[in-house]
């Protein structure tokens, strides 16, 4: 199974609204990734955890709050974002060590900001 | 400065033709390759991921990689119309404690019938 699912599929937010993305996988990876994707432009990469602790932090604004509460969970919590913030967000997760580093992409969250 | 550079295409085969697509990276360190398929609107789907030099074969894609030339290939054979997407290479880098993956900007395929 190389499922990572992700809640919602879509969502419509003001820009004073607090709302949160989540992603959950069940491969017993042990890193999971946010990524941002504008159109017709590869994924950029916002944050990465490691065995549950924030490894890289792409100098990502601070409206966008990562937290991964478990091994097979990961949320975005989102406050006060701006209309250039929408866009589709995309979790993934991968093996953290070893020699297989593939990384699996869930369906991804289409994001719109009014 | 880590790169992935592909050709932007877009690319047009037809239906049953060898569809080729070429990327190239910049960081001798990078140890492991990827392809992923992205329909419109859709997220990245991994096709093929690719370790040592040669080629790996996997129905009818082969992904072939020369780490002495920095380069990372895609074959698609017998291209469909259902192949029509946009083909991400990826480069993963271990840094600041964990695997990141460096992608090209994509090579835009359209398969016609």
């Amino acid at each position: 199974d190389t499922e990572v699912t992700q809640t919602p599929k879509h969502l419509v937010m003001g820009m004073t609204n607090k709302k949160s993305l989540k992603c959950e996988q069940h491969m017993g990876h042990r890193a999971m990734y946010w990524y941002k994707q504008k159109a017709k432009k590869p994924p950029e990469l916002m944050f990465v955890y490691s065995y549950e602790k924030l490894s890289i932090n792409e100098s990502v604004p601070s409206r966008f709050s990562p937290e991964c509460p478990n091994s097979s969970l990961l949320n975005l919590h989102l406050h006060a974002l701006q209309p250039e913030d929408s866009a589709l967000y995309l979790c993934a997760s991968s093996q953290a060590s070893g020699s297989s580093y593939e990384q699996y992409f869930g369906p991804g969250t289409r994001l719109t900001v009014t | 400065q880590k790169e992935v550079e592909q050709n932007s295409g877009p690319l047009s085969v037809p239906e049953g033709a060898i569809a080729s697509l070429n990327c190239t990276y910049s960081d001798r360190g990078s140890q492991s390759f990827f392809w992923y398929r992205q329909y419109s609107g859709k997220s990245p789907e991994l096709i093929m991921s690719i370790y040592s030099n040669g080629d790996k074969e996997d129905g009818r894609f082969t992904a072939q990689l020369n780490k002495a030339s920095q380069y990372v290939s895609l074959l698609i054979r017998d291209s469909q119309p259902s192949d029509s997407a946009t083909y991400l290479c990826a480069v993963n880098l271990f840094q600041t404690g964990a695997n990141n993956l460096f992608f090209g900007t994509g090579t835009r395929l359209t398969v016609i019938p």
